[in-house]
């Protein structure tokens, strides 16, 4: 069965360090997101990707933070420069375009530790 | 803006009991709403989702959920629980609006079965 995947599943970076996430969704989804999970809280949208460009951001998601689809199959996070506040998990998740009531189909995620 | 309560941070109960994982939520739009379940180390599978239509909704593994208009509640249930059933579970809201598809969670709930 298709899955996402996500590398590396976890990565330690100093303060200030620009870090990529890395995500491969599944091969015939059109809509890409990424979503962060900060320990013991929510599990939060950041933003979503549809034909080349951001559909949708949160408030999170600010000029530290880009999306991209350098190939036909990964799909990255860049945080450019990484603060205490980043450390979370991050998952990334992609769906098929139906209609509304998608199922997203997530990845194990990667979690970033910032030190 | 939407919000989703789950009102349980953890829940234990013993193998073949029953259990009801709740879960209310806040909208000023009409939503469809999700049960995803985490397994250690994995990323988050859709149980079941509401769209339209009749209210008792079955899913995977022998959930099953009521949507509750009037009291905003999609609480989750199983008649008897596995072993295996122990996870992490996160209700999801999607709210109405033109090319929205982002999820709102709750901060999930731990069910952890006890032998």
């Amino acid at each position: 069965e298709p899955e996402v995947t996500q590398t590396p599943s976890h990565q330690v970076t100093q303060m200030g360090q620009e870090v990529i996430l890395r995500c491969v969704p599944i091969s015939n989804h059109l809509y890409f997101y990424w979503y962060r999970q900060i320990l013991g809280q929510k599990v939060e949208f950041l933003v979503s990707f549809y034909n080349n460009e951001i559909s949708e951001k949160s408030e999170i998601f600010d000029d530290q933070f880009s999306v991209e689809r350098p190939d036909g199959s990964n799909f990255t996070l860049k945080i450019r420069s990484t603060k205490l506040e980043d450390s979370a998990m991050y998952f990334c998740a992609s769906s098929v375009p139906s209609g509304r009531g998608n199922e997203q189909y997530f990845g194990p995620g990667t979690r970033l530790t910032v030190t | 803006a939407q919000s989703v309560t789950q009102l349980d941070s953890q829940v234990p109960v013993f193998e073949e009991a029953p259990v009801e994982l709740r879960c209310n939520y806040s909208s000023s739009v009409s939503v469809y709403l999700f049960w995803y379940v985490q397994y250690p180390n994995q990323g988050l599978q859709l149980l079941l989702k509401y769209l339209s239509g009749s209210t008792l909704v079955k899913g995977i593994n022998g959930f099953e959920a009521e949507f509750n208009k009037s009291q905003t509640s999609f609480h989750l249930r199983k008649p008897s629980v596995h072993i295996s059933d122990t996870a992490e579970y996160f209700c999801a809201v999607e709210a109405s609006g033109a090319g929205s598809y982002q999820l709102t969670f709750g901060k999930g709930t731990k069910l952890s079965v006890i032998p």
